[in-house]
């Protein structure tokens, strides 16, 4: 089952914006990671957080985890046309048996 | 260093012919290797995953099946293709202990007629 719901579905924005896409998951988990897809590739691993984590940081991306209402976001600063991707929350949940539960993903367009 | 290779790139195969999908990992041992189906504008459904060669989980019951003959390789397939079997299908793989980030193929885009 999908257990990550991503919002916006879509986002468009102009270059040298801030982009914020939101996560909201249902089961406890052991980690979220954050994949972006460009247009008929294969998905690449951004950035992960554990559990116990709340923030974290990798270049221009900031990540937050709210384990109490079940959501993340991910913030990308000073957005670039290349950063026009499609972007996907994973869990990983305590009886995850090794396996991730993908979101419906979120198109994010940078208007140059 | 790793890499995950998926071939073929892009498949059109008629309704009810065979199918076989395979993907290899270079560069490290005994990883989880995992299928995934896409369709158009969506996320990712997990079809199977092994943990290790001979070991296959599946995810969702349907037209296909997924076997790991060397630890690797890992290969997908039909007897029998369905129109609803039309995606965009992923390998990936991850070690098998740590976080369970995740490697991908390039990707295989499979249409059915």
């Amino acid at each position: 089952s999908q257990q990550g719901e991503e919002d916006p579905q879509a986002l468009s924005i102009q270059e040298g914006e801030n982009a914020t896409m939101n996560c909201s998951y249902k089961t406890s988990i052991n980690n979220l990671q954050w994949y972006r897809q460009n247009s008929g590739r294969g998905l690449v691993h951004l950035i992960l957080i554990r559990s116990n984590e709340r923030e974290k940081h990798s270049g221009r991306l900031r990540v937050t985890l709210d384990t109490s209402k079940k959501s993340s976001s991910l913030l990308i600063t000073a957005s670039r046309a290349a950063d026009t991707a499609s972007y996907f929350c994973a869990t990983e949940d305590l009886q995850g048996a090794q396996k991730l539960v993908f979101g419906q993903g979120t198109r994010l367009t940078i208007n140059p | 260093s790793q890499t995950i290779h998926q071939w073929p790139a892009t498949l059109v195969q008629p309704v009810g012919s065979p199918l076989s999908l395979e993907c290899t990992v270079e560069g490290t041992s005994n990883p989880n290797l995992y299928w995934y189906r896409q369709a158009a504008g969506r996320g990712l459904q997990l079809l199977f995953y092994s943990v290790g060669i001979g070991q296959i989980s599946s995810e969702v019951p349907q037209n296909l099946s997924a076997s790991r003959p060397q630890d690797r390789q890992f290969i997908l397939s039909s007897k029998k293709l369905l129109l609803s079997d039309s995606g965009f299908y992923l390998c990936a793989w991850s070690l098998g202990t740590g976080s369970n980030e995740q490697y991908f193929g390039p990707g295989t885009r499979l249409t059915v007629t």
